[in-house]
């Protein structure tokens, strides 16, 4: 089965804080996503990458930065942690070509800004 | 332009049925997944339908109509445990993302 690990479930940090939050894969997929989701909102994608070192802004990238050194890590910078940012980050990654199971999820992590 | 749209919220009781529809409209379709997401998780895969018709596994059924931009998920046997979020979720033919809908949340009841 395809692992996603997202390093923390809940964080808490303050207003203008650097934020980082990671996210690994060890099925050697391709793609790798960050989504943020609200309630009433749904799933809104923040940044994607289809290979090392590549990105790409999603729907909502204001605010945020990605990294992706390696092909299993992803990460999602904060630049400045803003009230607004605090949400659940959901971390995905699928094949390139999309298969047939779409996108494996991390646990997700509650990001709380205060 | 990319649109999903799905009931809110859905109530049922335990043993019943219950039918969650989704429809889409995209720009360019290659295929319709389901997920399943309970309070503070993960969602987690359910079903995929790319051609029309009915896919069953277990008790729980996905059904697709290309030409009407349309899928339901059908649960059978309700179990208290089936209380969470339905998201439906379609691929984009051109780009390879899923586009979510906002999600269904359903309460089942004893």
């Amino acid at each position: 089965d395809v692992k996603v690990t997202q390093s923390s479930r809940y964080l808490v940090k303050r207003t203008g804080e650097k934020v980082f939050l990671e996210c690994v894969q060890d099925m050697d997929h391709e793609n790798m996503f960050w989504y943020r989701q609200d309630p009433g909102l749904g799933l809104r994608l923040i940044y994607f990458s289809y290979d090392v070192k590549m990105k790409e802004k999603g729907d909502i990238p204001e605010g945020y930065s990605v990294s992706r050194e390696k092909k299993e890590r992803f990460s999602l910078i904060l630049e400045s942690a803003s009230t607004n940012q605090t949400s659940m980050y959901l971390c995905a990654s699928s094949l390139l070509t999309g298969g047939d199971h779409g996108y494996t999820f991390g646990s997700g992590t509650r990001l709380t800004v205060v | 332009g990319q649109n999903i749209d799905q009931p809110t919220e859905m109530t049922a009781t335990e043993g019943a049925i219950v039918q969650i529809n989704c429809t889409y409209q995209t720009s360019g379709f290659n295929g319709l997944f389901w997920y399943q997401q309970h309070a503070g998780e993960a969602p987690t895969f359910l079903s995929y339908n790319v051609l029309d018709g009915l896919e069953e596994k277990g008790r729980f059924s996905s059904f697709l109509s290309r030409s009407k931009g349309y899928s339901y998920l059908l649960l059978k046997e309700l179990q208290m445990k089936d209380s969470a979020s339905y998201l439906c979720a379609v691929r984009d033919r051109d780009t390879d993302k899923l586009i979510f809908g906002t999600g269904t949340r359903l309460q089942v009841f004893p």
